[in-house]
Order: C-alpha cells, then structure tokens, then sequence
C-alpha cells in the first residue's frame, strides 16, 4: 500500500541556518511520483516540486534542493540559508501511475524560522 | 487564469443544519478533487471527479456527505446534517489530466466550524 511518513513534526531554526526536511514513502510500484507542498499560514498549498521515480537526479531551486534516493525510498527537502518567510507546513506527497489518480499526502512537517 | 475559487471562505453553523461549499476548477482542468484537512487526520481525500462524473468517493466519511459536479466549471460539497466533528478546512482541488505526474492546483480552502 502507499504511504508517506514525514516523521519531524516540527522543526525550528533561527534564520540562515540550513534545514533539512525528511520524507520516506512506501509503494509497491515501479513508476510513482513524488511531489512536495507548501502550506504558509496564510492556509493555500502551494505546489514546489514533482520528480518520477526514473529520475534521481536532484534538483536545486534557488534556496531549495531535493534529494532523491530510490535505495532508501526517500525525498528529502532540503532549505539553505533559511528564511522567516520559510516558516510553514510542508508536505510530502506521492502518486502511482497505475493506481487511480490519488495523491496521498504526509502529515506534514511545520517548520518555523525565528528571526 | 484566476486559480482555483472556493466559497464561502469561513462558514460557521450550527449543528444539524446544512452547509454546501463551492468550487470553481481552473479552466480547462479535467480532474476535480475533495480534501478535508483537521490536525487529527490531516489532509484527507474525500472524493474526486473526473469530467464531471465522481470516479472514488471512498473517502467520504458519511452518507451526510455528499458531492456533485453538474458541469466542468462548478462543483458542490453538502453536508446534511452537518456535526461539531466536521469542523475543518475543506480545500477544492484541480489537475489537467489528473495522472500521477499532474499536479494539483489548490484552492484558498474554506474553514469550516460547526458548533
């Protein structure tokens, strides 16, 4: 069965600090997808990133990379030089070609930067 | 294009009376799905559509709740006789063509309180 564990609840940091955002997935299928989702306070998910599971190579955007490791069934965030504006719930999330068109979420990891 | 529009975007009533919440999807989106977001469960996928027809509404909780699409720009969410333990934030969602790879646009969601 899919699953997504995000196993940090909550994580804080002071701003600048680098931070790392863990997200291990379980799926008995060869072709999935792996996205992740920005929840600020402000309510709205905001979509960031999706990778396919043929493709491990990471990806940087900016201040954002994501590391992606088959071997260990991870997709793992990672924030550089974090921000205040940073400060959110984050959202791992993973779908299956071949089973339906779900996307089954994680519980998300809260993440706050103090100034 | 204006993204996905959800009303009301707070509604609070009182228990057993009826509450329906809409949505509009992006244009052109085919897929239309249903969360329900509490910090017990988190985000929950309650049902979705495809092409207006409901294809999984295996996550609807109660036969209280029910969902309609009567055509591709407009979709309703009711619950009758509405509890104090539907009290969440329900978020209306839309993909292009709703496989794994899609993403899926959010809406601002809608605060529910039933007192």
């Amino acid at each position: 069965a899919q699953k997504v564990t995000q196993a940090q609840t909550e994580i804080s940091v002071v701003e600048k600090e680098d931070v790392t955002l863990d997200c291990v997935y379980e799926t008995r299928d060869t072709t999935y997808y792996l996205f992740w989702y920005k929840q600020p306070p402000s309510g709205e998910l905001v979509f960031l990133i999706r990778r396919n599971s043929f493709d491990e190579q990471n990806e940087i955007s900016g201040r954002y990379s994501w590391n992606f490791q088959k071997s260990t069934s991870s997709f793992n965030f990672t924030i550089t030089a974090s921000q205040v504006v940073d400060s959110a719930v984050y959202f791992c999330a993973l779908s299956e070609l071949y089973n339906t068109d779900k996307l089954i979420f994680g519980t998300g990891t809260r993440l706050q930067v103090f100034p | 294009d204006a993204g996905v529009i959800q009303s009301p975007r707070h509604e609070v009533t009182e228990m057993g009376q009826e509450v329906t919440l809409r949505c509009k999807p992006i244009s052109g989106h085919d897929y239309l799905f249903w969360y329900r977001q509490t910090m017990m469960r988190g985000l929950e996928l309650l049902i979705y559509f495809n092409n207006n027809v409901p294809i999984d509404d295996s996550g609807m909780p109660e036969d209280r709740f029910s969902a309609k699409m009567p055509n591709a720009s407009f979709s309703t969410l009711k619950i009758q006789p509405s509890e104090p333990r539907d009290s969440a934030v329900y978020f209306c969602a839309s993909s292009l063509r709703g496989q794994g790879w899609d993403e899926q646009f959010f809406g601002p969601g809608t605060r529910l309180t039933v007192l």
